[in-house]
C-alpha cells in the first residue's frame, strides 16, 4: 500500500537519551517534514527537506536533528538538548507547490 | 506575513445539526487555504482547499468552506453532523514560496458531537 510509516508508535525515554522516530514513504515525495504537537498548539515545524542530502530548520528545530541520505527515509532524532520532548510526533509528506500534505500516523514520544 | 486564527478552540453540537467551525486568516493577498482533520491519535487528512478557483468549496464527507475576502474568513460547514465527524479540525494557509513553501496550521477546533 502506498503511503508512509512512522515507528515506533509509542515510545518512552529516561531523561538524558537521545531517540530516533522513524518515517518512511512510498509516495515518490520529494519534500518530507516533522511536526510537532502539543494540546492547543496546533502543528508546529521542526525539520523538512525538499530533496536527498538536504534539510532546512523549522520553527522548533532547537534539540532536534534529521538526515535524508534517501528519498524514502526522513529520522528524526530528539536529542538530550531537546527540554521539553514529551509531545506527539507526525511526519508528512507532499508537493509544496500544493500545499497538500500527506501524514503518517505519528509517534507519541514520553518522558519519564 | 500569512497565518490564520481559529476562533473557537472547542465545539459541541448534537448529532445532525449543523456544524460551524470559524477560521480567519491575515494576509497582504488571497492566499490558498486548507481545512485538515484529524482524528484522535492519527495523522491529519486533507479536508478541502481553495484555491481562488471558486469561493464556495466543497471537501470530503460533506464538509464546506466558503472564501470571503470582506470578512477574510473562511469557515467550515457541514449541515447535519455526524458521529464520526468527531474529530479536531485545522485551518492551515502555506506560507512561503517554491521549493520552500510550508504550512502554517491554526491552533485547531476539538468537535465534540453529542448523541
Amino acid at each position: 500500500d502506498g503511503g508512509i510509516t512512522q515507528s515506533p508508535k509509542y515510545l518512552f525515554r529516561k531523561e538524558g537519551q537521545n531517540v530516533t522516530l522513524s518515517c518512511e514513504q512510498n509516495l515518490n515525495h520529494d519534500a518530507m517534514y516533522w511536526y510537532r504537537q502539543d494540546p492547543g498548539q496546533g502543528l508546529r515545524l521542526i525539520y523538512y527537506s525538499q530533496i536527498v542530502n538536504d534539510f532546512q530548520k523549522g520553527d522548533i528545530a532547537e534539540g532536534y536533528s534529521v538526515s535524508r541520505e534517501k528519498k524514502e527515509s526522513f529520522p528524526l532524532t530528539v536529542t538530550s538538548a531537546q527540554k521539553n520532548p514529551t509531545a506527539f510526533y507526525l511526519c508528512a509528506t507532499g508537493t509544496p507547490n500544493t500545499g497538500e500534505l500527506f501524514f503518517g500516523e505519528g509517534s507519541r514520544l514520553t518522558v519519564l | 506575513a500569512q497565518s490564520v486564527t481559529q476562533l473557537d478552540s472547542h465545539v459541541s453540537v448534537s448529532e445532525g445539526t449543523p456544524v460551524l467551525l470559524r477560521c480567519n486568516y491575515s494576509s497582504s493577498y488571497s492566499p490558498s487555504l486548507f481545512w485538515y482533520v484529524q482524528h484522535p491519535n492519527k495523522g491529519l487528512q486533507l479536508l478541502l482547499k481553495y484555491t481562488s478557483a471558486a469561493t464556495l468549496v466543497k471537501g470530503i464527507n460533506g464538509f464546506e468552506a466558503e472564501f470571503k475576502k470582506s470578512e477574510t474568513s473562511f469557515h467550515l460547514t457541514k449541515p447535519s453532523a455526524h458521529m464520526s465527524d468527531a474529530a479536531e479540525y485545522f485551518c492551515v494557509v502555506p506560507k512561503g514560496s517554491g521549493s520552500a513553501r510550508q504550512l502554517t496550521f491554526g491552533s485547531g477546533t476539538q468537535l465534540t458531537v453529542l448523541p
